[in-house]
């Protein structure tokens, strides 16, 4: 099945700092999302973006199909940033059109 | 406009008894997802239904686990009997389509003693 790998798995940054989040997937993809586990455990869509870029606040997102990755920008991070970012991936081939396959994520935690 | 509804978000109860998880879709959505997230597997995908037929069940652990959609905007996941490895956490997620983007309920955290 389709391979997903994020980097980095572990983040620390002061408040006010930008960082770049990174996906790699081994196939061609119909659907990529981004989320963002919070410490509470809720998960939260960030974006849809299987191709492209998006940009919603300090949070934007690029998607490179034909390389086959995705970035994740978050600048002027705050603490409420801090959670666990994942990548998750729909493969274009095979039967099942509706599996997503997430990644083991990034850890982020953004200090005061 | 209302999100997936999960319930309980807490759970806990004694290994032998029955549990029942319930999600409410976003309206308009027509496929719905269980999923379970533990430290040492991720998330991994339970049961998916398309139009309330559940489609692909293979990632249900055992007998011990069912789920339901007795109608197009409500479903259920039941352990009965439950056992302390079931202890996780388990998402509910909605989408208007199989391939479209999914939206996640805020789950439910289940602890068997």
């Amino acid at each position: 099945g389709i391979q997903v790998e994020q980097s980095p798995p572990d983040l620390i940054l002061q408040e006010g700092a930008n960082s770049t989040l990174r996906c790699n997937f081994s196939d061609s993809v119909n659907n990529l999302q981004w989320f963002h586990q919070n410490p509470w455990g809720q998960l939260i869509n960030l974006f849809y973006i299987p191709s492209g870029t998006k940009q919603n606040g300090r949070l934007s997102a690029t998607t490179v199909a034909t390389e086959r990755y995705s970035l994740l920008y978050i600048s002027s991070s705050q603490t409420t940033d801090s959670g666990v970012y994942f990548c998750a991936v729909l493969p274009w081939s095979g039967g099942s059109n509706y599996k997503l396959t997430f990644g083991k994520g990034t850890l982020l935690t953004v200090n005061p | 406009d209302a999100g997936v509804i999960q319930s309980p978000r807490h759970e806990v109860t004694e290994m032998g008894q029955e549990v029942t998880l319930r999600c409410k879709l976003i309206s308009g959505h027509n496929s719905l997802f269980w999923y379970r997230q533990t430290m040492m597997r991720g998330l991994e995908l339970l049961i998916y239904f398309n139009n309330n037929v559940p489609i692909d069940d293979s990632g249900m652990p055992e007998d011990r686990f069912s789920a339901k959609m007795p109608n197009a905007s409500f479903s259920t996941l039941k352990i009965q009997p439950s056992e302390p490895r079931d202890s996780a956490v388990y998402f509910c997620a909605s989408s208007l389509a199989g391939e479209q983007p999914q939206h996640f309920g805020d789950g439910t955290r289940l602890s068997i003693l």
